[in-house]
Protein backbone atom coordinates (compact mmCIF):
# COMPACT_ATOMS: atom_id res chain seq x y z
CA UNK A 1 0.00 0.00 0.00
CA UNK A 2 0.86 3.51 0.10
CA UNK A 3 2.04 5.38 2.88
CA UNK A 4 4.57 7.99 4.00
CA UNK A 5 7.01 8.56 6.97
CA UNK A 6 8.56 11.68 7.90
CA UNK A 7 11.09 12.89 10.79
CA UNK A 8 9.87 12.92 13.82
CA UNK A 9 9.64 16.60 15.25
CA UNK A 10 9.90 18.89 16.99
CA UNK A 11 12.80 20.68 15.26
CA UNK A 12 14.34 23.81 16.57
CA UNK A 13 16.87 26.18 14.79
CA UNK A 14 18.47 29.24 14.67
CA UNK A 15 17.78 31.72 12.25
CA UNK A 16 20.02 31.03 8.58
CA UNK A 17 20.89 27.43 10.32
CA UNK A 18 20.36 24.79 7.14
CA UNK A 19 16.95 22.68 7.50
CA UNK A 20 16.74 19.40 6.36
CA UNK A 21 13.28 17.29 7.38
CA UNK A 22 13.51 13.57 6.00
CA UNK A 23 10.47 11.88 3.99
CA UNK A 24 10.76 8.25 2.83
CA UNK A 25 7.52 6.51 0.73
CA UNK A 26 5.96 3.26 0.28
CA UNK A 27 4.25 3.44 -3.02
CA UNK A 28 2.32 0.86 -5.07
CA UNK A 29 2.55 2.63 -8.54
CA UNK A 30 3.90 6.07 -9.88
CA UNK A 31 3.27 8.58 -7.13
CA UNK A 32 3.05 12.08 -6.99
CA UNK A 33 4.99 13.88 -4.10
CA UNK A 34 4.98 17.15 -2.40
CA UNK A 35 5.84 18.94 0.65
CA UNK A 36 2.82 21.14 2.37
CA UNK A 37 3.19 23.59 4.77
CA UNK A 38 0.64 24.74 7.29
CA UNK A 39 1.54 28.13 9.83
CA UNK A 40 -0.40 28.85 12.75
CA UNK A 41 -3.84 28.40 12.65
CA UNK A 42 -4.49 28.11 8.77
CA UNK A 43 -4.76 25.71 6.49
CA UNK A 44 -2.40 23.67 4.22
CA UNK A 45 -0.58 25.18 1.12
CA UNK A 46 0.95 23.46 -1.18
CA UNK A 47 5.39 24.26 -0.78
CA UNK A 48 6.20 22.08 -3.80
CA UNK A 49 5.85 18.85 -5.53
CA UNK A 50 7.78 16.41 -7.73
CA UNK A 51 5.68 14.43 -10.26
CA UNK A 52 8.72 12.03 -11.17
CA UNK A 53 12.01 10.57 -10.30
CA UNK A 54 14.79 12.87 -10.45
CA UNK A 55 12.33 16.17 -10.07
CA UNK A 56 13.50 18.53 -8.08
CA UNK A 57 10.17 20.60 -6.51
CA UNK A 58 11.67 24.38 -5.34
CA UNK A 59 9.45 27.05 -4.05
CA UNK A 60 10.96 30.07 -1.43
CA UNK A 61 14.28 28.90 -1.01
CA UNK A 62 12.65 25.04 -0.06
CA UNK A 63 14.32 22.07 -2.23
CA UNK A 64 13.29 18.47 -2.50
CA UNK A 65 14.58 15.97 -5.12
CA UNK A 66 12.27 12.81 -5.88
CA UNK A 67 14.63 9.57 -5.49
CA UNK A 68 13.09 6.63 -6.63
CA UNK A 69 16.12 4.73 -5.63
CA UNK A 70 16.15 5.18 -1.98
CA UNK A 71 12.23 6.24 -1.84
CA UNK A 72 12.69 9.66 -0.35
CA UNK A 73 11.88 13.12 -0.80
CA UNK A 74 13.85 14.96 2.16
CA UNK A 75 13.21 18.49 2.12
CA UNK A 76 16.35 21.19 2.46
CA UNK A 77 16.40 25.04 2.83
CA UNK A 78 20.21 26.12 3.05
CA UNK A 79 19.47 29.26 5.66
CA UNK A 80 16.07 28.87 7.47
CA UNK A 81 13.98 32.62 8.68
CA UNK A 82 11.88 33.13 11.98
CA UNK A 83 8.80 33.37 9.46
CA UNK A 84 9.37 29.49 8.27
CA UNK A 85 8.00 28.50 11.58
CA UNK A 86 5.41 26.18 10.78
CA UNK A 87 4.49 22.35 10.66
CA UNK A 88 5.36 20.66 7.42
CA UNK A 89 4.14 17.65 6.01
CA UNK A 90 5.09 15.07 3.39
CA UNK A 91 2.57 13.73 1.11
CA UNK A 92 2.38 11.00 -2.01
CA UNK A 93 -0.50 10.78 -4.31
CA UNK A 94 -1.09 7.74 -6.64
CA UNK A 95 -3.73 7.97 -9.05
CA UNK A 96 -2.75 4.77 -10.14
CA UNK A 97 -5.40 3.44 -8.00
CA UNK A 98 -7.84 5.38 -9.65
CA UNK A 99 -8.17 8.52 -7.62
CA UNK A 100 -6.74 11.42 -6.29
CA UNK A 101 -6.13 10.45 -2.60
CA UNK A 102 -3.16 12.01 -0.65
CA UNK A 103 -1.44 10.23 1.90
CA UNK A 104 0.79 12.27 4.55
CA UNK A 105 3.19 11.85 6.59
CA UNK A 106 2.82 12.73 10.60
CA UNK A 107 3.94 16.71 9.98
CA UNK A 108 7.15 17.92 11.69
CA UNK A 109 6.86 21.16 13.45
CA UNK A 110 9.30 23.44 12.78
CA UNK A 111 10.37 26.89 14.98
CA UNK A 112 13.23 29.15 13.91
CA UNK A 113 14.59 31.61 16.44
CA UNK A 114 16.46 34.40 15.88
CA UNK B 1 -10.03 34.42 -5.75
CA UNK B 2 -9.33 30.89 -6.40
CA UNK B 3 -10.66 29.40 -2.84
CA UNK B 4 -11.79 26.48 -0.84
CA UNK B 5 -14.09 27.70 1.91
CA UNK B 6 -15.85 25.84 5.25
CA UNK B 7 -18.07 26.94 7.43
CA UNK B 8 -18.19 27.35 10.10
CA UNK B 9 -14.68 27.73 11.26
CA UNK B 10 -15.37 26.90 14.71
CA UNK B 11 -18.01 24.37 16.36
CA UNK B 12 -18.93 23.65 19.59
CA UNK B 13 -21.72 20.69 20.48
CA UNK B 14 -23.05 17.88 22.26
CA UNK B 15 -22.87 14.25 21.57
CA UNK B 16 -25.68 13.56 19.53
CA UNK B 17 -26.59 16.41 18.17
CA UNK B 18 -26.21 16.37 14.33
CA UNK B 19 -24.24 18.26 12.55
CA UNK B 20 -22.99 19.59 8.91
CA UNK B 21 -19.79 20.99 8.17
CA UNK B 22 -20.06 22.86 4.05
CA UNK B 23 -17.68 22.82 1.48
CA UNK B 24 -17.24 25.17 -1.37
CA UNK B 25 -14.85 25.74 -4.36
CA UNK B 26 -14.87 27.34 -7.20
CA UNK B 27 -12.24 26.37 -9.26
CA UNK B 28 -14.94 23.71 -11.39
CA UNK B 29 -11.97 21.13 -9.62
CA UNK B 30 -13.84 17.19 -10.47
CA UNK B 31 -12.14 15.86 -7.00
CA UNK B 32 -12.90 17.20 -3.44
CA UNK B 33 -11.96 15.02 -0.01
CA UNK B 34 -12.06 15.35 3.74
CA UNK B 35 -9.69 14.91 5.85
CA UNK B 36 -9.22 15.02 9.79
CA UNK B 37 -6.01 16.31 11.57
CA UNK B 38 -5.05 14.75 14.75
CA UNK B 39 -1.94 15.16 16.47
CA UNK B 40 0.93 12.69 16.19
CA UNK B 41 -1.95 11.34 13.25
CA UNK B 42 -1.07 13.96 10.76
CA UNK B 43 -4.36 13.80 7.84
CA UNK B 44 -6.17 10.98 7.32
CA UNK B 45 -8.81 10.76 4.35
CA UNK B 46 -12.29 10.75 5.81
CA UNK B 47 -13.80 10.64 2.17
CA UNK B 48 -13.68 11.63 -1.29
CA UNK B 49 -15.35 12.19 -4.60
CA UNK B 50 -14.45 12.07 -7.99
CA UNK B 51 -17.26 13.38 -9.48
CA UNK B 52 -21.12 14.83 -8.64
CA UNK B 53 -22.62 11.85 -7.21
CA UNK B 54 -19.67 9.70 -6.95
CA UNK B 55 -18.41 9.44 -3.47
CA UNK B 56 -16.32 6.82 -1.78
CA UNK B 57 -14.85 6.22 1.37
CA UNK B 58 -11.12 7.45 2.67
CA UNK B 59 -9.37 5.60 5.47
CA UNK B 60 -11.39 6.91 8.47
CA UNK B 61 -14.82 7.23 7.29
CA UNK B 62 -17.15 5.56 10.25
CA UNK B 63 -19.40 7.72 11.46
CA UNK B 64 -19.54 10.50 8.96
CA UNK B 65 -21.77 11.14 5.50
CA UNK B 66 -20.86 12.84 2.64
CA UNK B 67 -22.82 13.91 -0.62
CA UNK B 68 -22.02 15.83 -3.92
CA UNK B 69 -24.74 16.70 -5.33
CA UNK B 70 -23.16 19.75 -7.54
CA UNK B 71 -19.66 20.09 -8.53
CA UNK B 72 -18.60 22.86 -6.16
CA UNK B 73 -20.11 22.04 -3.24
CA UNK B 74 -18.88 18.94 -0.35
CA UNK B 75 -20.78 18.84 2.69
CA UNK B 76 -19.33 16.58 5.09
CA UNK B 77 -22.25 15.52 7.57
CA UNK B 78 -21.95 14.15 11.24
CA UNK B 79 -25.42 12.34 12.18
CA UNK B 80 -24.76 11.79 16.07
CA UNK B 81 -21.37 13.27 16.77
CA UNK B 82 -19.00 11.39 19.93
CA UNK B 83 -16.23 12.87 21.67
CA UNK B 84 -13.89 11.07 19.28
CA UNK B 85 -14.59 12.96 16.37
CA UNK B 86 -13.18 16.00 18.13
CA UNK B 87 -10.41 17.20 15.71
CA UNK B 88 -9.26 19.52 13.00
CA UNK B 89 -11.34 18.57 9.74
CA UNK B 90 -10.09 20.15 6.36
CA UNK B 91 -11.95 20.02 2.77
CA UNK B 92 -9.76 19.83 0.07
CA UNK B 93 -10.21 19.63 -4.17
CA UNK B 94 -8.12 19.58 -7.19
CA UNK B 95 -8.69 18.54 -10.61
CA UNK B 96 -7.90 14.84 -11.77
CA UNK B 97 -5.78 14.12 -14.59
CA UNK B 98 -1.91 12.99 -13.77
CA UNK B 99 0.10 16.03 -13.63
CA UNK B 100 -2.63 18.24 -12.28
CA UNK B 101 -3.46 16.88 -9.14
CA UNK B 102 -2.34 19.18 -6.41
CA UNK B 103 -5.28 19.36 -3.76
CA UNK B 104 -5.72 23.13 -2.67
CA UNK B 105 -7.00 22.96 1.06
CA UNK B 106 -9.75 25.10 2.71
CA UNK B 107 -9.42 27.21 6.20
CA UNK B 108 -10.00 23.93 8.55
CA UNK B 109 -13.42 23.49 11.13
CA UNK B 110 -12.13 23.18 14.48
CA UNK B 111 -14.79 20.67 16.38
CA UNK B 112 -15.08 19.83 19.83
CA UNK B 113 -17.66 17.55 20.64
CA UNK B 114 -18.47 17.54 24.51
Amino acid sequence: GNSVTQMEGPVTLSEEAFLTINCTYTATGYPSLFWYVQYPGEGLQLLLKATKADDKGSNKGFEATYRKETTSFHLEKGSVQVSDSAVYFCALSDLLGGANNLFFGTGTRLTVIP
Amino acid sequence: EAQVTQNPRYLITVTGKKLTVTCSQNMNHEYMSWYRQDPGLGLRQIYYSMNVEVTDKGDVPEGYKVSRKEKRNFPLILESPSPNQTSLYFCASSLWRAGEETQYFGPGTRLLVL
